[in-house]
């Protein structure tokens, strides 16, 4: 049981580039999220999904796209990269059920990214 | 909106003695509360979860919280620091009426350091 696990660990784009995070979870959580760490700060709610084909906006959603095609998978989109998207990316599950307001969140270990 | 502040930015304890870190919150509802432990280049772990009852939840590592809503405070403790304990730690809040897929609210997080 591998939990929440993201690819890659680190990369460094240029400006204008694109790429995608990938983030699975082996858990069969129907709740997926994908946070940005950026320093001193906490974590802030990019995208989130409540189930496969379902996908909503968080906190900070601009310069991001986010599908959910499987329960297990959820990849967060960059399409042109910006310097103001230098941070340090986390995807969770939680299983909602059966009080989707008590529920953990589960991590992955994160997706450091520089855009440069 | 909801909204979690952790007025240290780091806690400096002695291994061996008692720890505090702390965590106040503003929602428009009834409060559910979390505490997160990241150490360095992980994710976020779960400590431990307030969502109804006794007001002292204990958690994992020896951790524990009291929650008290007249100061609106979710201070995190524990009686006896650990060198191993150093890390960055999180509050987090969800506000039962502010629901949106299950968003946590976190704080800036505090760094907790234990010395020999």
């Amino acid at each position: 049981n591998a939990g929440v696990t993201q690819t890659p660990k680190f990369r460094i784009l240029k400006i204008g580039q694109s790429m995608t995070l990938q983030c699975t979870q082996d858990m069969n959580h129907n709740y997926m999220y994908w946070y940005r760490q950026d320093p001193g700060m906490g974590l802030k709610l990019i995208y989130y999904s409540v189930g496969a084909g379902i996908t909503d906006k968080g906190e900070v959603p601009n310069g991001y796209n986010v599908s959910r095609s499987t329960t297990e998978d959820f990849p967060l989109r960059l399409e042109l990269a910006a310097p103001s998207q230098t941070s340090v990316y986390f995807c969770a599950s939680s299983s909602p059920a059966p009080n989707p307001n008590t529920d953990t969140q589960y991590f992955g270990p994160g997706t450091r990214l520089t855009v440069l | 909106a909801q909204s979690v502040a952790q007025p240290e930015d780091q806690v400096n304890v002695a291994e061996g003695n008692p720890l505090t870190v702390k965590c106040t919150y503003s929602v428009s509802g009834n409060p559910y509360l979390f505490w997160y432990v990241q150490y360095p280049n992980r994710g976020l772990q779960f400590l431990l979860k307030y969502i109804t009852g006794d007001n002292l939840v204990k958690g994992s590592y020896g951790f524990e919280a009291e929650f008290n809503k007249s100061q609106t405070s979710f201070h995190l403790k524990k009686p006896s620091a650990l060198v191993s304990d150093s890390a960055l730690y999180f509050c987090a809040v969800r506000d039962l009426q502010a629901y949106a897929g299950n968003m946590l609210t976190f704080g800036g997080g505090t760094r907790l350091m234990v010395k020999p």
